[in-house]
C-alpha cells in the first residue's frame, strides 16, 4: 500500500541527537525525501536520495534507510530545527507521511 | 533556481469549483512531473496529483473523481481544478516540484470553503 507512517511528535534536548522515522512498503523500493515545515511557511527540502542535502542545508541533517524504514537524523539539534518534518516517497503515486512535530527543549 | 508562483480564488461556496494556477520560472519545465499538494489547517500534507509537460497525469485516488490538472507549456504553467468543494476542502494549496534535489514549492494559497 502507498502509506507512510511517522510518529506524531518527538522531542530532543538542545545540542543532542534525534532520529525521526518513516515506515512504509514503498521505502523498500524508493528513497524517501524529507521536508521541514515551520509555521506559516511552505515546506523546505532537507534530505533527498540515499543521503543528500540541498545547498544551504546544514550538515547536521542526514538521512538513512533500512528495509521499509527511512530515518532523518539531526546531530546536535538547534532551536531553529523545531518544526514539522514530513517524509515523502513515490510508489504508484506520490505519498507523504503524516508528519512529526519536533520540539527542541 | 526554479521559482513557483501560484494564484487563484481564496474563498468559495460549497459546490463551487476551486481553480488555481502555478507559473514556473527558471530551469526546465519539461522532463518533470509538477504536483499539487494541500494542507488543511493544523493537519498534514496531502498530495492531490501531478502532470508533466506532455499532459500525462496521475491523481490521488481519493480525489480523482473531482480533480483535473492541466498544463499550458507555452506559458510554463499548470493548473488545478477541484469540483464540488465542501468545507472539508478548506486548506492551503501548494504547487510543487518533487523530483530528487528539485524540491521546490509555491508560496501556498489558502482556500476557504464557506457558505
Amino acid at each position: 500500500s502507498s502509506e507512510l507512517t511517522q510518529d506524531p511528535a518527538v522531542s530532543v534536548a538542545l545540542g543532542q541527537t534525534v532520529r525521526i522515522t518513516c515506515q512504509g512498503d514503498s521505502l523498500r523500493s524508493y528513497y524517501a525525501s524529507w521536508y521541514q515545515q515551520k509555521p506559516g511557511q511552505a515546506p523546505v527540502l532537507v534530505i533527498y536520495g540515499k543521503n543528500n542535502r540541498p545547498s544551504g542545508i546544514p550538515d547536521r541533517f542526514s538521512g538513512s534507510s533500512s528495509g521499509n524504514t527511512a530515518s532523518l537524523t539531526i546531530t546536535g539539534a538547534q532551536a531553529e530545527d523545531e518544526a514539522d518534518y514530513y517524509c515523502n516517497s513515490r510508489d504508484i503515486w506520490v505519498v507523504f507521511g503524516g508528519g512529526t512535530k519536533l520540539t527542541v527543549l | 533556481q526554479v521559482q513557483l508562483q501560484q494564484w487563484g480564488a481564496g474563498l468559495l461556496k460549497p459546490s463551487e469549483t476551486l481553480s488555481l494556477t502555478c507559473a514556473v520560472y527558471g530551469g526546465s519545465f519539461s522532463g518533470y512531473y509538477w504536483s499539487w499538494i494541500r494542507q488543511p489547517p493544523g493537519k498534514g500534507l496531502e498530495w492531490i496529483g501531478e502532470i508533466n509537460h506532455s499532459g500525462s497525469t496521475n491523481y490521488n485516488p481519493s480525489l480523482k473523481s473531482r480533480v483535473t490538472i492541466s498544463v499550458d507549456t507555452s506559458k510554463n504553467q499548470f493548473s488545478l481544478k477541484l469540483s464540488s468543494v465542501t468545507a472539508a476542502d478548506t486548506a492551503v494549496y501548494y504547487c510543487a516540484l518533487l523530483e530528487g534535489a528539485r524540491g521546490y514549492w509555491g508560496q501556498g494559497t489558502l482556500v476557504t470553503v464557506s457558505s
